[in-house]
């Protein structure tokens, strides 16, 4: 348990469904993360928020919409998704956005996109 | 643009063996963090390397980071089962925010 809480774990979704992934963090965290991870890939930052602000967005299509509401929750909604979407994401926290800072990761949600 | 590059990709030894997993760059990290993630779980940091030629154990499991800050090197000796998982390192690159991450180990370890 490391404090970070993602539903769904799994999830499958047609091209044209909308969904929505939740992340909870439960320590007092000011930053959180959205991640997508695919085999033999490296990690992917998608979105970074500090203090409920978003400061980080790596370039990613706007069929992913992230929303935090306030500093201990984080959605990440999607639309019209493509087969290539299909991976894990992942949630993460830290206290502060420095990079020395530990990263707390929930479980991930795996995604398969038909 | 900054790379990891991690080896080998993937590794499959007896229990009890030693072993090492690789973690390279051209670049030069001002730190560097090795992560464990198990199947079905998120990843989860190991230890956090900072000064060059530094060395960390954890257990059976010794970190180095390289003189130049541009590598590091993972040691496990007498592997156990439990140690089986997909192992990541991530250098603190040049932005705040991004960390910069290699694409894994993936390592089994057989009773």
């Amino acid at each position: 348990e490391t404090g970070v809480t993602q539903t769904p774990r799994h999830l499958v979704m047609g091209m044209t469904n909308k969904k929505s992934l939740k992340c909870e963090q439960h320590l007092g965290h000011n930053a959180m993360y959205w991640y997508k991870q695919s085999a033999k890939k490296p990690l992917e930052l998608m979105f970074v928020y500090s203090l409920e602000e978003r400061v980080e967005n790596n370039s990613v299509p706007s069929r992913f919409s992230p929303e935090c509401p306030n500093s201990s929750h984080l959605f990440l909604h999607l639309h019209t998704l493509q087969p290539e979407d299909s991976a894990l994401y992942l949630c993460a926290s830290s206290q502060g956005t420095a990079s020395r800072t530990e990263a707390f990761f929930g479980q991930g949600t795996r995604l398969t996109v038909v | 643009t900054q790379l990891l590059e991690q080896s080998p990709q993937f590794l499959s030894i007896q229990e009890g063996e030693n072993l090492t997993v690789y973690c390279n760059s051209s670049s030069v990290f001002s730190s560097l963090q090795w992560y464990r993630q198990e199947p079905g779980e998120g990843p989860v940091l190991l230890v956090t390397v900072v000064t060059g030629g530094e060395v960390k154990k954890l257990k059976r499991l010794t970190f180095q980071f390289g003189d130049a800050r541009k590598d590091s090197s993972l040691h496990i000796t007498a592997a156990q089962p439990g140690d089986t998982g997909l192992y990541l390192c991530a250098g603190v690159g040049d932005s705040n925010y991004q960390l910069i991450w290699g694409a894994g180990t993936k390592l089994i370890i057989k009773p």
